[in-house]
């Protein structure tokens, strides 16, 4: 069974412009959630999306939204980029709410670079 | 909120050595997993261990095995036979579970493991 993809794996952009990433679960999985990854406040939560809708999300700008679509695959934005935004971001995926099974598998992570 | 404590940034191991990871954290919680991943160079997140908060008896996994002391909020990872490609960040992560949904991960500051020949 493939595992988690994300593409781009990297990714420079300028300050200012937009950027959208994606992550398709793994086959079955049905939720999955964003993380981002940077040297200096680690890994935090962005937000999980489990059949097209957003359950939770972490405490982070407006500018970083996300979607999900009904084959599970899921897409985040952020808008007006900042050098702050430079980051590794993770997605995992994990079995549907309520399966008693919660673990979640993470893909290999877009870098993105904000000059 | 939940914390999650790490507080060995680096350790160093020499193959075939048994080293253990460090984790506690802070819930006011009663239904939660906890779980170790494992980030080598290669920036892949891989899961190592779960455990289940309601479940007293520790986890293991081949090599990989957990001290669970609930009590004592604390979460321990030992890794026996260690390997080579056992070199990478080591994270612990706290997850709640509410009303029987998975939710996000609340993960600690990370350990770097070397290990050494």
């Amino acid at each position: 069974k493939a595992g988690v993809t994300q593409t781009p794996r990297y990714l420079i952009k300028t300050r200012g412009q937009q950027v959208t990433l994606s992550c398709s679960p793994i086959s079955g999985h049905r939720s999955v959630s964003w993380y981002q990854q940077t040297p200096g406040q680690g890994l935090q939560f962005l937000f999980e999306y489990f059949s097209e809708t957003q359950r939770n999300k972490g405490n982070f700008p407006g500018r970083f939204s996300g979607r999900q679509f009904s084959n599970s695959r899921s897409e985040m934005n952020v808008s007006t980029l900042e050098l702050g935004d430079s980051a590794l971001y993770l997605c995992a995926s994990s079995l549907s709410p309520g399966t008693g099974l919660y673990e979640q598998y993470f893909g290999p992570g877009t870098r993105l670079t904000v000059t | 909120a939940q914390t999650v404590t790490q507080s060995q940034p680096e350790m160093s191991v020499q193959e075939a050595e048994t080293v253990t990871l460090s984790c506690t954290y802070d819930t006011s919680e009663n239904n939660y997993y906890l779980f170790w991943y494992k980030q080598p160079p290669s920036r892949q997140m891989i899961l190592v261990i779960r455990q289940e908060a309601y479940k007293q008896q520790n986890a293991t996994e081949n090599r990989f095995s957990v001290n669970f002391q609930k009590a004592a909020k604390s979460f321990s990872l030992k890794i026996s036979d260690s390997q080579l490609g056992d070199t990478a960040m080591y994270f612990c992560a706290f997850m709640k579970l509410n009303t029987g949904t998975a939710s996000k991960l609340t993960f600690g500051t990370g350990t770097r493991l070397q290990v050494t020949l």
